[in-house]
């Protein structure tokens, strides 16, 4: 298996629902990634796993809470969003912090109303 | 800093055409890795290739090759006899080693491929 799989792949919220994006692969990878992209720009990371421990956070709003239950999974809790924050979620994941390469998944397109 | 430009935005050819997508990178780091991603409409980024900064052998994989340069901080990539199914956004990427774990992205070009 050499894929990452998000889920769901669309979706819509009200700005006072709570919702949760999930990612998962299992190449073993133990570094594992979330990057926010908004329409024609470049993807922007949000966090890295390193080994099942939050090891970056880009400065973002604490109603995005990431969460990674073991080295497989990957997910991002969703609470009180803004209009602004529809945009393409990526998840992707790499052997390890190295850079050997990374994975990405098709992402999830998410549109707040 | 670390920086990725991409100077072209849109790029529009014929089918069956030569283009280069041109990337030219920042770094204070001796050591790094580029990358070139391509993204069509459905989304997902798709990897082309990895070069670490000890290598500057130009690459060709079928229809692409890169050509990489250090003395001008250059990552070029071409695809010859250009293909619809090219069409897509493309993305150069750097990454340091050894603080590793995120990539910085040029802005993209967008390559229209007509038949």
């Amino acid at each position: 298996d050499t894929e990452v799989t998000q889920t769901p792949k669309h979706l819509v919220m009200g700005m006072t629902n709570k919702k949760s994006l999930k990612c998962e692969q299992h190449m073993g990878h133990r570094a594992m990634y979330w990057y926010k992209q908004k329409a024609k720009k470049p993807p922007e990371l949000m966090f890295v796993y390193s080994y099942e421990k939050l090891s970056i956070n880009e400065s973002v709003p604490s109603r995005f809470s990431p969460e990674c239950p073991n080295s497989s999974l990957l997910n991002l809790h969703l609470h009180a969003l803004q209009p602004e924050d529809s945009a393409l979620y990526l998840c992707a994941s790499s052997q390890g912090r190295d850079t050997y390469g990374y994975t990405f998944g098709s992402g999830t397109r998410l549109t707040v109303v | 800093a670390q920086k990725v430009t991409q100077a072209q935005t849109e790029i529009s050819v014929v089918e069956k055409e030569d283009v280069t997508l041109d990337c030219v990178y920042e770094t204070r780091d001796t050591t790094y890795y580029l990358f070139w991603y391509k993204q069509p409409p459905s989304g997902e980024l798709v990897f082309l290739i990895r070069r670490n900064s000890f290598d500057e052998q130009n690459e060709i994989s079928g229809r692409y090759s890169w050509n990489f340069q250090k003395s001008t901080s250059s990552f070029n990539f071409t695809i010859t006899a250009s293909q619809v199914v090219d069409s897509a956004v493309y993305f150069c990427a750097l990454s340091e080693a050894p603080r590793g774990g995120k990539l910085i992205f040029g802005q993209g070009t967008e390559l229209s491929v007509k038949p």
